[in-house]
Formats: structure tokens, C-alpha cells, sequence
């Protein structure tokens, strides 16, 4: 029931756009996504909620389609800070007792 | 004030030694779960907290992983007989609410412990 991320790596200039993908096979009360640096530990982005939201802050957002069982993170104009591994979390409906399982991760590099 | 904080921040282990890793959860955060995660791979769940209740312990590799949150505050996670294969960092998160059937608290992380089982 681990969620499936794409791509699994991506390489941006600064200023370009990138979109992160999170799937799932199971249908999902919440998805969460989180950016790992090297060394440090996850730091929470956003949550979004059954109900096919979508939220944003900063040029950070991301969508929830909860037919799809999808969530899609994008990030505008990238810039260097934005570099790091992001992870969805996911929280199934079936059996949910809350906890999040995450996926593989998105390794994401921006260059100057 | 204080984030989530795990020790030790790096333990080395020889095979078949015993280890204890502790995880001091934000104070007042009700859920709590620890995560094994292998270098370049995402969080494996563990286990989950809400409070002193271990509410789904699926994620435990085997009867050699025990983890307690006896008074609902801190938590330990203990390995029996360690073997190489349980060299990882693992990770503890809390979170203030309840979750479940829609989980909307942010996970708070801790900075992890590394374990290098030799």
C-alpha cells in the first residue's frame, strides 16, 4: 500500500517549474507532503484533505483528486532552496487507524 | 520552543547487541510514530502512538522490534539481537491531534538516530 511517486528525480535551472506525482492503489483520507535535505530531518510542506482539495503557499502548491486516488505537487520558479527529496505521506481509508505511509521520495536538484 | 528530540544521534551496535532509542516527543502532542528509514529510501512505518496506546505495530519488522510509550509522553524503540540489516536512521514524529479518518496534524520530526549495526 506504499504510495508510488514520479519522477523519481528531476533536475531544474533556477526559475523553472516542476511537478511531483504521488499514487496510490488504495483510496486515501489525507496525503501529506513532506521535503527531506541531506542529513536532516523531513520538514512538513502541506496537508490535503479527502474532499479533492487543493492548496498552496508561496509558489508551493499541490492537489488532491481523491477519484484518482492522486495527489500532484507543484512548485513555481524554482528556486535553490527548494532542492531535497520530497515525500507523500498517505493515509488509507481502508483500516485506517492514521497512520501515514510514504513513498519512495522525488529527488529534486535545482541549479543556479 | 523544543522540537522532537531522539537519542542517541548516532549508535553503533555489534551484531547481536541489544539497543534502546529514545524519542522526547513535542510536549502535548497527542500521536506518535517511529519510522525506519535506509539510505536513499523513504520512511518505513514502524509503529503508532496515540498516547500510551500502540494503535497498529504492523510495520515492525519482527519480534525483535518492541516499542513502549508507557506514560504518553516518551517513547522507546528497543532491538533485540541486532543484525546488519537493522542498520538504518530512524526516525520520531509526533503530532498534536488524534489522527485517523483524515489525518490532519502535521508530523513533527525528530532528527533521527543512525544506527550502524557491525
Amino acid at each position: 500500500q506504499q504510495p508510488v511517486q514520479s519522477p523519481q528525480a528531476v533536475i531544474l535551472r533556477e526559475g523553472e517549474d516542476a511537478v511531483i506525482n504521488c499514487s496510490s492503489s488504495k483510496a486515501l483520507y489525507s496525503v501529506h507532503w513532506y521535503r527531506q535535505k541531506h542529513g536532516e530531518a523531513p520538514v512538513f510542506l502541506m496537508i490535503l484533505l479527502k474532499g479533492g482539495e487543493q492548496k498552496g503557499h508561496d509558489k508551493i502548491s499541490a492537489s488532491f483528486n481523491e477519484k484518482k486516488q492522486q495527489s500532484s505537487l507543484y512548485l513555481t520558479a524554482s528556486q535553490l532552496s527548494y532542492s531535497g527529496t520530497y515525500f507523500c505521506g498517505t493515509e488509507v481509508v481502508e483500516g485506517s487507524q492514521g497512520n501515514l505511509i510514504f513513498g519512495k521520495g522525488t529527488k529534486l536538484s535545482v541549479k543556479p | 520552543g523544543a522540537g522532537v528530540s531522539q537519542s542517541p544521534r548516532y549508535k553503533v551496535a555489534k551484531r547481536g547487541q541489544d539497543v534502546a532509542l529514545r524519542c522526547d516527543p513535542i510536549s502535548g502532542h497527542v500521536s506518535l510514530f517511529w519510522y525506519q528509514q535506509a539510505l536513499g529510501q523513504g520512511p518505513e512505518f514502524l509503529t503508532y502512538f496515540q498516547n500510551e496506546a500502540q494503535l497498529d505495530k504492523s510495520g515492525l519488522p519482527s519480534d525483535r522490534f518492541f516499542a513502549e510509550r508507557p506514560e504518553g509522553s516518551v517513547s522507546t524503540l528497543k532491538i533485540q539481537r541486532t543484525q546488519q540489516e537493522d542498520s538504518a536512521v530512524y526516525l520520531c514524529a509526533s503530532s498534536l491531534g488524534t489522527t485517523g479518518h483524515g489525518n490532519n496534524s502535521p508530523l513533527h520530526f525528530g532528527n533521527g538516530t543512525r544506527l550502524t549495526v557491525t
